[in-house]
């Protein structure tokens, strides 16, 4: 069975410092892996996604992960944080193969940027 | 237009009432879902459901009843509802079931509080 691990359940970064979530995975097959973002209030908001193809990933507001699969991690990164990046962050994990293909959630970090 | 709509976005209700949440979306996905969200911020999956077609159901009491009269909505019943059940509710859609790699577009929540 798929599972997700974020390691720390908050991380707190001054404006403009570099941002990384940790977050490993357990899977049986090759994963596919989510970043979504929850800001106060709202939904999740997909970040970025990696299914196969480059292991180093682009997503919306200038963040990036890499697929690690000798480390099985995911880790999210940002060079340079901003005040409106503080939100709760989710890794996700979802088989590939399976018939359902549900999304599995980590229990999320919630970054908080200071001035 | 919103994607994926749920109403209400809050919802204050007594022990042992029936309250119903309602899912729409307009993305023309055929894959819908109901994450419980606890005060912890962990995401579960409760349900989905492939073309009006239950496909996902989770360890859930029955008195979670899911509903989908056509593809585009996923309507939750709530029974006899406990003090337990306060949560927020996520509504989200993917477009095939069976292929996560798409990702999922989620609702802003139904925050809903038994007193």
């Amino acid at each position: 069975a798929q599972s997700v691990t974020q390691l720390g359940s908050h991380v707190s970064v001054s404006e403009g410092a570099l941002v990384l979530l940790r977050c490993n995975y357990s899977s049986s097959v090759p994963p596919y892996l989510f970043w979504y973002v929850q800001y106060p209030n709202q939904g999740l908001q997909l970040l970025l996604k990696y299914t196969t193809g480059a292991t180093l990933v682009k997503g919306i507001n200038g963040f990036e992960a890499e697929f690690k699969k000798s480390e099985t991690s995911f880790h999210l990164t940002k060079p340079s944080a901003h005040m409106s990046d503080a939100a709760e962050y989710f890794c996700a994990v979802s088989d590939t193969g399976g018939s359902q293909g549900n999304l599995i959630f980590g229990k999320g970090t919630k970054l908080s940027v200071k001035p | 237009d919103t994607a994926v709509s749920q109403t209400p976005k809050y919802l204050v209700t007594q022990m042992g009432n029936d309250k119903s949440i309602k899912c729409e979306q307009n993305l023309g996905h055929d894959t819908m879902y109901w994450y419980k969200q606890d005060s912890k911020k962990f995401l579960k999956i409760m349900f989905s459901y492939n073309n009006k077609e239950l496909i996902i159901n989770e360890t859930v009491p029955n008195r979670f009843s899911p509903k989908s009269p056509d593809k585009a909505h996923l309507n939750l019943h709530i029974n006899s509802l406990e003090l337990g059940d306060s949560a927020v509710y996520f509504c989200a859609s993917s477009p095939f079931s069976g292929q996560a790699n798409y990702g999922y577009t989620f609702g802003s929540g139904t925050r809903l509080t038994v007193v």
